[in-house]
């Protein structure tokens, strides 16, 4: 089944940790977005990566880093430096510039990460 | 002002009623039109999509843009309580890198049997 995985479901760490969020897909999408999505405030965008070893931040980039390695892999890491990291962290590709209008952005299922 | 408002709801409908979701946006760059349906707890999921101003209709969804008034509507018939979720608005301008896709806070929907 072509989709994208994000795991895990629920992740729990302590204050001053780093943590990483991982994201795969296998549509051959080029392009990978991470988004935040908090009570009452929608989707903001975190980083997003038209191509391999190329990412831009998004909105929100502080206290977050990305990487893109591989076409097929996004992870994000939430570092100490991020004041708030408590959220729901989704992850999506598209078919980027490739593609063309309308760029659909498919979502994976997200990832809730509790800092206590 | 933020470019793309949403009412956040909660807006509660009896089963088998009209329901009418609403954006406004600010950007007048903004020329595809998307709506996204969250269930609790997922992934948001593509519903449907427009270009420029016009009406698109898919079963009992109905997508509206009024590009004059910078105005975009959902319209859903028959609504079933399957039909509860988040339905979030977004939009998207053509920028150099790429598409730049901005969603509205979504609106939360009830269904009542």
């Amino acid at each position: 089944d072509g989709g994208i995985t994000q795991s895990p479901k629920y992740l729990f760490r302590k204050e001053g940790q780093n943590v990483t969020l991982s994201c795969e897909q296998n549509l051959n999408h080029d392009a990978m977005y991470w988004y935040r999505q908090d009570p009452g405030q929608g989707l903001r965008l975190i980083y997003y990566s038209q191509i391999v070893n190329d990412f831009q931040k998004g909105d929100i980039a502080e206290g977050y880093s990305v990487s893109r390695e591989k076409k097929e892999s996004f992870p994000l890491t939430v570092t100490s430096a991020q004041k708030n990291p408590t959220a729901f962290y989704l992850c999506a590709s598209s078919a980027g510039l490739a593609g063309g209008w309308p760029d659909t952005q498919y979502f994976g299922p997200g990832t809730r990460l509790t800092v206590l | 002002q933020k470019e793309v408002e949403q009412d956040p709801g909660p807006l509660s409908v009896p089963e088998g009623a009209i329901v009418s979701l609403n954006c406004t946006y600010s950007n007048s760059a903004f020329q595809y039109f998307m709506w996204y349906r969250q269930y609790s707890r997922k992934g948001p999921e593509l519903l449907m999509y427009t270009y420029s101003s016009g009406n698109k209709e898919d079963g009992r969804f109905t997508a509206q843009v009024d590009k004059s008034s910078k105005y975009i509507s959902l319209f859903i018939r028959d609504s079933q309580p399957s039909d509860s979720a988040t339905y979030l608005c977004a939009m998207s301008a053509v920028i150099n890198s790429g598409y730049a896709l901005n969603f509205g806070k979504g609106t939360s929907l009830l269904v009542t049997p």
